[in-house]
């Protein structure tokens, strides 16, 4: 079966610090690849996906990056966090040509 | 730019059904229709998906017209384990993210 992990679970962060969360799917090959937002309360936005190694697409503006290093793992990063970037982060994947997406236990980040 | 409009919240009573609708009015051919259920702090769990007429799963069925410019999200007999967050996701990887959209979510809350 298929498991996507995510981490870390919470974070807390100053502002202008670095960020990275990691995101692993285990179980599935070449599967695409999401990361998403949700502020407190809101709906998801999607930030990024990736078809394949590599091959990001972005889909806000913001200062935030994302990187496929290998095929199942997904890694969201910033080099100066906003107070702005605080939220529910989430990662999903979804095996193409399905649809549907299965979404991580998302990391929490606060940034004061 | 697609507009995903759903009621901010609902109540039901335990044991009755819940239909959840999902306007989705400049929806395009390619996309596809998708519901997630989410709780409090966790990552969305997919429902159910479907592009025409019905769909029905082990725990519920999805009813789209023939137009396909709105959904409805069939929970039968709901529970109080099924009081949480539900999505409908609009549109289709293939047509780039772009095309892909969350609606704000209805809040369920079922009561004894």
């Amino acid at each position: 079966s298929q498991t996507i992990h995510q981490w870390p679970a919470t974070l807390v962060q100053p502002v202008g610090s670095p960020l990275s969360l990691e995101c692993t799917v285990e179980g599935t090959s070449n599967p695409n690849l999401y990361w998403y937002r949700q502020a407190a309360g809101r709906g998801l936005q999607l930030l990024f996906y990736s078809v394949g190694i590599g091959q990001i697409s972005s889909e806000v503006p913001q200062n935030l990056s994302a990187s496929r290093p290998q095929d199942r793992q997904f890694i969201l990063s910033s080099k100066k966090l906003l107070l702005s970037d605080s939220g529910f982060y989430l990662c999903a994947w979804s095996r193409p040509p399905a649809h549907e997406q299965y979404f991580g236990p998302g990391t929490r980040l606060t940034v004061t | 730019l697609a507009k995903i409009t759903q009621p901010i919240s609902m109540d039901s009573y335990e044991g009755q059904e819940v239909n959840i609708t999902c306007s989705h009015n400049n929806i395009a051919t390619n996309d596809y229709i998708t519901w997630y259920q989410q709780f409090p702090s966790q990552g969305p769990r997919f429902i159910i998906q479907g592009y025409k007429t019905k769909v029905t799963n082990e725990v519920a069925s999805l009813f789209i017209p023939a137009d396909r410019k709105s959904s409805t999200l069939s929970l039968p007999r709901v529970s109080l384990s099924d009081t949480a967050v539900y999505y409908c996701l609009v549109g289709d990887i293939v047509g780039g993210a772009n095309n892909l959209f969350f609606g704000t979510g209805t809040r369920l809350t079922v009561i004894p």
